[in-house]
C-alpha cells in the first residue's frame, strides 16, 4: 500500500525567501503525481502535473520535480509570497488497486508565508 | 478549465438521518469519479471510486451500505451517507478525471463539510 510522507510538517518564513517542499512515497510504481494546496476548509487546487515519464514542471513560480526510482518529489516555489500560504499536499497516482487508481495524500505540508 | 462543483458546501444533520452529496463535473465529462474524506488535521483518504453506470469501487474499511454511490451520469455522482452518526462528521472531497486531457489530471470539488449532532 502506497504512503506518502511529506516533510517539513509545518514552515513558516518571511516572504521573498524560496521554498522547497519534500514529499516521499514508498512505491515507486506510479502513473503520475500531482501537486495541490489547500486553503483552510477549502477544496484542492491543481498546481501541477508530472507524468511518470518526466523528471520536472514548471508553473509560473513554482516547479515540482520527480525521481520515481527514489520514490520523491521536491516542489520549488521561488520569492514566496504571504498568497502562498495554504497547505500543500502531494500525492502520487497508482497504476492500480482497490481505489483504481485514486491518489494517496501525505499530510501535507502547512505553509505560513510572512508579510 | 475543469470546474468540479459540490452540494451542499455544508450541512448539519440529526444522527440517525441520511445525507445526499452531490458532486458534479460543469464543463467535462467525467466517467470515473472519485469520494474522499478528511479528518482534521488528517491526509485525504479515498473512500471509493464511484464509475459512471456501474457499481462503485471501495476502499478497504469503508462501508458500502453506509455510503450509497451513484453515478447516474457522465457529470454526476452523489454519496448518500445513510444512518450518519457523530463519527461521521467530516470534510467530503469528490474529484473527477477529465477525459479531454486523457484522464490524467484530477480535479476537486471545493467539499462539503458534514456535521452530525
Amino acid at each position: 500500500k502506497q504512503e506518502v510522507t511529506q516533510i517539513p510538517a509545518a514552515l513558516s518564513v518571511p516572504e521573498g525567501e524560496n521554498l522547497v517542499l519534500n514529499c516521499s512515497f514508498t512505491d515507486s510504481a506510479i502513473y503520475n503525481l500531482q501537486w495541490f494546496r489547500q486553503d483552510p476548509g477549502k477544496g484542492l487546487t491543481s498546481l501541477l502535473l508530472i507524468q511518470s515519464s518526466q523528471r520536472e514542471q514548471t508553473s509560473g513560480r513554482l516547479n515540482a520535480s520527480l525521481d520515481k526510482s527514489s520514490g520523491r518529489s521536491t516542489l520549488y516555489i521561488a520569492a514566496s509570497q504571504p498568497g502562498d500560504s495554504a497547505t500543500y499536499l502531494c500525492a502520487p497516482r497508482g497504476y492500480s488497486g482497490g481505489g483504481a487508481d485514486g491518489l494517496t495524500f501525505g499530510k501535507g505540508t502547512h505553509l505560513i508565508i510572512q508579510p | 478549465g475543469a470546474v468540479v462543483s459540490q452540494h451542499p458546501s455544508w450541512v448539519i444533520c440529526k444522527s440517525g438521518t441520511s445525507v445526499k452529496i452531490e458532486c458534479r463535473s460543469l464543463d467535462f465529462q467525467a466517467t470515473t469519479m472519485f469520494w474522499y474524506r478528511q479528518f482534521p488535521k488528517q491526509s485525504l483518504m479515498l473512500m471509493a471510486t464511484s464509475n459512471e453506470g456501474s457499481k462503485a469501487t471501495y476502499e478497504q474499511g469503508v462501508e458500502k451500505d453506509k455510503f450509497l454511490i451513484n453515478h447516474a451520469s457522465l457529470t454526476l455522482s452523489t454519496l448518500t451517507v445513510t444512518s450518519a452518526h457523530p463519527e461521521d462528521s467530516s470534510f467530503y472531497i469528490c474529484s473527477a478525471r477529465d477525459l479531454r486531457s486523457g484522464g490524467y489530471e484530477q480535479y476537486f470539488g471545493p467539499g462539503t463539510r458534514l456535521t452530525v449532532t
